[in-house]
């Protein structure tokens, strides 16, 4: 089966920094991607890992670790611009791409 | 300008009635999606498409029917099977290297 964790919300002020974690079982895993939602858009594409290790993209970076079956996503000197909810993807070799519940992050001044 | 739209941007369905939710690319994408969004929830999948007639369920495919008779078409219909429709829908395709997902604007099923 399939089941995937990260946390409800998180809040932090401008500036600071932030990592959201996922975890994830995934059978026939494949890749982790990380997507962006601001209310009442539609979900935008950060980032994507394939290989264990760090991605930076900016201010936001992704890691994974596929023997521990987890990544997490960090942003960097929060700006009120990145309240939004946050959701890992694993993707499996048939090109399924789950979404988990998402995190929630409220940036505060 | 290539990208996906979704239309209409809001939808309102009666008792008993079947809709049609349009989904439409110019990326020259193989694979596409279909997602359902409750509100303060994360997305599911409905169904998905790989590649011109073929397409699979994904985790909440009851209620729902899809087609994909051209590359850039992706139509999901709601059915009156669907006893909850009232979501917001995202569709979505994919790059050929298969990490990056594009998602039109979204449709708001309503039901009156």
């Amino acid at each position: 089966g399939q089941s995937l964790e990260q946390p409800s919300e998180v809040t932090a002020v401008e500036g600071a920094i932030v990592q959201i974690n996922c975890t994830y079982q995934t059978s026939g895993f494949y890749g982790l991607s990380w997507y962006q939602q601001h209310d009442g858009g539609a979900p935008t594409f950060l980032s994507y890992n394939a290989l264990d290790g760090l991605e930076e993209t900016g201010r936001f970076s992704s890691f994974l670790s596929r023997s521990d079956s987890y990544g997490y996503l960090l942003l960097q000197e929060l700006q009120m611009k990145d309240s939004a909810s946050y959701f890992c993807a694993p993707q499996d070799a048939g090109n399924k791409l789950t979404f988990g519940g998402g995190t929630r992050v409220l940036v505060k001044p | 300008d290539g990208g996906i739209t979704q239309s209409p941007k809001y939808l309102f369905r009666k008792e008993g009635q079947n809709v049609t939710l349009s989904c439409e690319q110019n990326l020259n994408h193989d694979a596409m999606y279909w997602y359902r969004q409750d509100p303060g929830q994360g997305l599911r999948l409905i169904y998905y498409s790989q590649i011109v007639n073929d397409f699979q369920k994904g985790d909440i495919a009851e209620g729902y029917s899809v087609s994909r008779e051209k590359k850039e078409s992706f139509p999901l219909t709601v059915t009156s099977a669907q006893k909850n429709p009232t979501a917001f829908y995202l569709c979505a395709s994919r790059t050929p290297t298969n990490e990056k997902l594009f998602f039109g604007s979204g449709t708001q099923l309503s039901v009156l």
